[in-house]
């Protein structure tokens, strides 16, 4: 079975700055896709990047960016220009690319405090 | 453009009582699923659907039970509550789709007391 450990309970940033938000995960899989969600107070599970793991390039949208690292499995989240509205607890997921269930397998969440 | 929806968004239960937590989806997906998240922890899944008459266990599904009759409805069913069971809910589902993501409701909020 697959797990993801993101070893960062909390984390805090400065307004404007740049934080980096760790995750790893244990496959034995080859092919398999990964993602960041971002859950706010109000708690809506919301997409925030993601990754196929076939794909040698880090995905990025916008201010977010990904550093996938295959070999290390790694996969950390950069969030650029940090926002107040950034703030938010932050789940890495993965899910298989076979299998009957297909389901997203959570880390336990960093939660991010941006300070004004 | 509803997605997912649940109901109800909040519920208390006293210990031994039984409800469903509804979940309807309009995006013609296949695959649905229902998470628990526990405070301060991830999700976890408690069962999945493939497609209709379908069902399958997840990571947690002891307490639980789910139906799947049509492509549009995933209820879950929850039988003589625990206090274990305070949690948040989620449905979501998926098109089975090179990189779709799943589409996650706004949870449903459990207190069992």
């Amino acid at each position: 079975a697959q797990t993801v450990t993101q070893s960062q309970p909390e984390m805090s940033v400065q307004e404007a700055e740049t934080v980096t938000l760790s995750c790893t995960y244990d496959t034995s899989e080859s092919d398999y896709y990964l993602f960041w969600y971002k859950q706010p107070p109000s708690r809506q599970m919301i997409l925030v990047i993601r990754q196929e793991a076939y794909k040698q390039q880090n995905a990025t949208e916008n201010r977010f960016s990904v550093n996938f690292q295959k070999a290390a499995k790694s996969f950390s989240l950069k969030i650029s220009d940090s926002q107040l509205g950034d703030a938010a607890m932050y789940f890495c997921a993965y899910r298989s690319a076979v299998g009957s269930a297909r389901q997203l397998t959570f880390g336990s969440g960093t939660q991010l405090t941006v300070l004004p | 453009n509803a997605g997912v929806t649940q109901t109800p968004k909040f519920r208390i239960l006293k210990i031994g009582q039984s409800m469903t937590l509804q979940c309807t989806q309009d995006m013609n997906h296949n695959y649905m699923y229902w998470y628990r998240q526990d405070p301060g922890m991830g999700l976890k899944l408690i069962y999945y659907s493939v497609g209709a008459g379908i069902t399958d266990k997840g990571e947690v599904p002891n307490g639980y039970n789910v139906s799947r009759s049509t492509t549009e409805d995933f209820p879950l069913r929850l039988e003589l509550a625990a206090p274990s069971q305070t949690s948040v809910y989620f449905c979501a589902s998926w098109v089975r789709h090179i990189n779709q993501p799943q589409h996650f409701g706004d949870g449903t909020r459990l207190s069992i007391l």
